[in-house]
């Protein structure tokens, strides 16, 4: 399977746990995004990276969360000292460089926070 | 402020009834437009896109979008409808170029296609 990949699949953690995830996007791609999504809703954008360089940041990204890329490959996200709150899929999404490309998505993390 | 709004939360449908979702979009400047689906229990999927050209464009399935900028509008059809489409449908936005890579989504309509 040559498309995004995540893991795990699910997570369950108590609150107050630190969690980490994993995307390994699309070989060829050097843009890689990471989007939330709760019920109800669509895709949040969280952040993005072109290569290694982390470009954008959204507000939703609280101290709590950070995201790297380290040899933009694949990227971690990891949420410390998590919140029921932040119970919800975490979507990862990858892109060729340059202008109008479109995002490919992985299967998503689910996250429960008890 | 930027933003994608779906006018419809659920729609049910019949067989071979003709869709239409509606999509509409507040974004300053040029934009790229997507429809994005998600049958149940799998990823988001690309159906179609719009860069630029006709505003008419076609995607996978059957489906087509029309962009009108007058009115801000990206509306998803379909004019024969099969239970198989049955899925939660997205539209997005982002900044033509790529200047801004992330993509704005709408919350999404869930479409239920009866048999």
């Amino acid at each position: 399977d040559t498309g995004v990949s995540q893991n795990p699949r699910h997570k369950i953690t108590k609150r107050g746990q630190n969690v980490t995830f994993r995307c390994d996007p699309i070989s060829e791609h050097n843009r890689l995004y990471w989007y939330r999504q709760t019920l109800g809703q669509g895709p949040e954008f969280l952040t993005y990276f072109q290569n290694e360089a982390q470009l954008e940041k959204s507000r939703l990204l609280s101290d709590r969360f950070s995201a790297e890329r380290p040899k933009g490959s694949f990227s971690t996200l990891e949420i410390q000292r998590t919140e029921q709150g932040d119970s919800a899929m975490y979507l990862c999404a990858s892109s060729r460089g340059g202008g109008n490309t479109e995002a490919f998505f992985g299967q998503g993390t689910r996250l429960t926070v008890v | 402020a930027q933003s994608v709004s779906q006018h419809n939360h659920h729609v049910i449908l019949s067989e071979a009834a003709s869709l239409e979702l509606g999509c509409n979009y507040s974004y300053g400047g040029t934009v790229n437009l997507f429809w994005y689906v998600q049958y149940p229990g799998q990823h988001l999927q690309l159906l179609l896109k719009y860069f630029s050209g006709d505003p008419l464009v076609k995607g996978i399935k059957g489906f087509e979008a029309e962009f009108i900028k007058s009115k801000f509008s990206f509306n998803l059809r379909k004019p024969s409808v099969q239970w198989s489409d049955t899925a939660e449908y997205f539209c997005a936005v982002n900044g033509y170029g790529g200047s801004q890579g992330n993509l704005i989504f709408g919350k999404g309509t869930k479409l239920s296609v009866k048999p």
